[in-house]
């Protein structure tokens, strides 16, 4: 029983690439969420999916898009990428009985 | 809108000492709170939800919906309880997605 599995953990882009995260969970979890995470700044909502098929935007949607290609998989593109994008990414999925299980995290560096 | 706040970023203790993590909140209706823990560069674990009332690794949080806190305490830190603590909050209001805090940093010098 892997949870939430994101990919890859670490990440380097030039200002202007594109590149996909991806985010799995295995635990048939409705809702799935995509966080970034800042110093001083806490967890910032991006967007999340309530179900399959749904997605939404949150608190700082701007320069990303998302995919919830299926109940498991949910996917956070940046299609051009920008310094200020340089954070680490957490992919969550909701506990039925409250709070989120979170992945590892994706660590991107915008140069 | 709902809003946690965090007012330490960083809280430096002794080991033994006792370390208390302030978390206040703003919500129209019943929230439900939570704490993160995060060890270095590791995944936010689920260390304290409020609706349970349990105590993990010595941690205990007491929701005070009068002075909407709910603040983390443990009497005796332990060197391995270094890490940054989130507060969260949850509610119907807010879709029942997590709103987080800003996060402390705790730091236990031996």
């Amino acid at each position: 029983n892997a949870g939430v599995t994101q990919t890859p953990k670490f990440q380097v882009l030039k200002t202007g690439q594109s590149m996909t995260l991806q985010c799995a969970q295995d635990m048939n979890h409705n809702s799935m969420y995509w966080y970034r995470q800042d110093p001083g700044m806490g967890l910032r909502l991006i967007y999340y999916s309530a179900s399959e098929g749904t997605t939404d935007k949150g608190e700082v949607p701007n320069g990303y898009n998302v995919s919830r290609l299926n109940k498991r998989e949910f996917s956070l593109r940046l299609e051009s990428a920008a310094p200020s994008q340089t954070s680490v990414y957490f992919c969550a999925s909701d506990r039925p009985e409250g709070g989120y299980t979170f992945g590892s995290g994706t660590r991107l560096t915008v140069v | 809108a709902q809003r946690v706040t965090q007012p330490e970023k960083l809280l430096s203790v002794f080991k033994g000492a006792p370390v208390e993590l302030k978390c206040n909140y703003s919500y129209s209706g019943s929230p439900e709170l939570f704490w993160y823990v995060q060890y270095s560069r590791q995944r936010l674990q689920l260390l304290l939800r409020h609706i349970s009332r349990e105590s993990i690794k010595g941690f205990t949080a007491d929701l005070n919906k009068g002075e909407t806190s709910f603040h983390l305490k443990k009497p005796f830190a332990q060197e391995e309880d270094s890490a940054m603590y989130y507060c969260a909050l949850s509610g119907w209001a807010a879709g029942n997605k997590l709103t987080f805090g800003g996060g402390t940093r705790v730091l236990v010098k031996p």
